[in-house]
């Protein structure tokens, strides 16, 4: 299975500030790579699908790149609503395997 | 607008089956598939398999082959997930979301989620 790993597992940061979430795979996943934000007791949301395209209806504050096994998550000026946890997703391979999580935090 | 919407919280007892349904509406519900994620308390998502509701295919989780059971109802636009044998680490949120009919893993709409408890 594919392994998905995160950094940071959480972050203190603050409104307007610039974000940057990375997630690296076990293996190359070509850009197989989707992110969703998730808020406490909510349905999670997708953001970013293939690596770098953006969902239907996301703020352009938020971008995705990367390919291979290394990928970015970023946030280019922080917003109140976007205090979340984030997740990657590699659908390369079943099972789509999720990283553990990035919670942003209010500093 | 698309709308998924699951049934109710339900609290079983280990080796117990649970079933929970999402309904969805908003969309042409055979052009598109049905993903199954899980978050336990405290952790993270966790990918449990995708049906195609067209074609009736599915591709489970490896853990959960032999537990876990997909179906839709194209009459009522409804997707069930059944879970056999439960046991206490089967207690989680369980989310339906909105997958392509091939089942690319692109999740773009999500049911509410439905607390699972399996405790003695």
């Amino acid at each position: 299975d594919i392994q998905m790993t995160q950094s940071p597992s959480s972050v203190s940061v603050s409104v307007r500030d610039r974000v940057t979430i990375t997630c690296r795979a076990s293996q190359s996943i070509r850009n197989y790579v989707n992110w969703y934000q998730h808020k406490p007791g909510k349905a999670p949301k997708l953001l970013i699908f293939a690596a770098s395209s953006l969902q239907s209806g996301v703020p352009l504050r938020f971008s995705g790149s990367g390919s291979g096994t290394d990928f970015t998550l970023t946030i280019s000026s922080l917003q109140p609503e976007d205090f979340a946890t984030y997740y990657c997703q590699q659908t390369y391979n079943t099972p789509y395997s999720f990283g553990q999580g990035t919670k942003l935090e209010i500093k | 607008q698309v709308q998924l919407v699951q049934s109710g919280a339900e609290v079983k007892k280990p080796g117990a089956s649970v079933k929970v349904s999402c309904k969805a509406s908003g969309y042409t519900f055979i052009n598109y598939g049905i993903s199954w994620v899980r978050q336990a308390p405290g952790q993270g998502l966790e990918w449990m398999g995708w049906i195609s509701v067209y074609k009736g295919d599915t591709h489970y989780a490896q853990k959960l082959q032999g537990r876990v059971t997909m179906t839709t109802d194209k009459s009522t636009s409804t997707a069930y997930m059944e879970l056999r044998s439960l046991r206490s680490d089967d207690t989680a949120v369980y989310y339906c979301a909105r997958d392509q009919d091939y089942g690319s893993g692109r999740l773009d709409y999500w049911g509410q989620g439905t607390l699972v408890t399996v405790s003695s």
